[in-house]
């Protein structure tokens, strides 16, 4: 069936380095791969996106790539500063009005 | 900016009871969803409903779950015999389509806790 995977599950990075997080997905139909920032407690909040007829978009300190042959897609997050702690998800979907199969998170923590 | 609103913001339960989520999608918006949270865990996906009809659901959405779009305005999320294991957080999402980008915006979400 349709599966998300997220890697990793937590990650701690020291306030000004990059955070990585990679994911894969399943469903080779999938064609729409937002990525949501969640607070605790708030809901998901859609901080970039792509689609596959994309390799790359970059959005400040924000980067998401995608290998669709691979099935692999990744969000790069630079110069983190405290507000960037959260919960990330990626998640994918066959079109941005289908179902969003989420990933399973992970727990950003940036350290001063 | 508009977005999504939910009501209420926590509702606690007893097991069997009947609950409604309330959901107000923004208003040009075509494409309404219900999503769950348990605790800790990943964002589930349930129902999906365009054009007065659902269009799609999940395994999660069983005879104990509907939907309605009452009005113009809002879209609710109707458990009929609630169970333990229902408890999470709800969300609403809604998006344009047909034409705009499809995004799926978020509600606030209801914290539903069934005792």
């Amino acid at each position: 069936g349709e599966n998300v995977e997220q890697h990793p599950s937590t990650l701690s990075v020291q306030e000004g380095d990059s955070a990585v997080i990679k994911c894969t997905y399943s469903d080779s139909a999938s064609n729409y791969f937002p990525w949501y920032k969640q607070e605790l407690g708030k809901r998901p909040q859609l901080i970039i996106d792509i689609r596959s007829n994309v390799g790359e978009k970059k959005d400040q300190r924000i980067a998401v790539t995608l290998n669709k042959t691979a099935k692999h897609f990744s969000l790069h997050i630079t110069e983190t500063q405290p507000e960037d702690s959260a919960v990330y998800f990626c998640a994918a979907s066959k079109s941005s009005a289908s179902k969003i199969i989420f990933g399973s998170g992970t727990r950003l923590s940036i350290r001063p | 900016e508009p977005e999504v609103t939910q009501t209420p913001s926590h509702q606690v339960t007893q097991m069997g009871q009947e609950v409604i989520l309330r959901c107000v999608p923004i208003s040009n918006h075509l494409y309404f969803y219900w999503y769950r949270q348990i605790l800790g865990q990943k964002v589930e996906f349930l129902v999906s409903f365009y054009n007065n009809e659902i269009s799609e659901k999940s395994e999660i959405f069983d005879d104990q779950f509907s939907v309605e779009r009452p009005d113009g305005s809002n879209f609710t999320l109707k458990i009929r015999s609630t169970k333990l294991e229902d408890s999470a957080m709800y969300f609403c999402a809604s998006s344009e389509m047909l034409g705009g980008a499809g995004t799926q915006y978020f509600g606030p979400g209801t914290r539903l806790l069934v005792l």
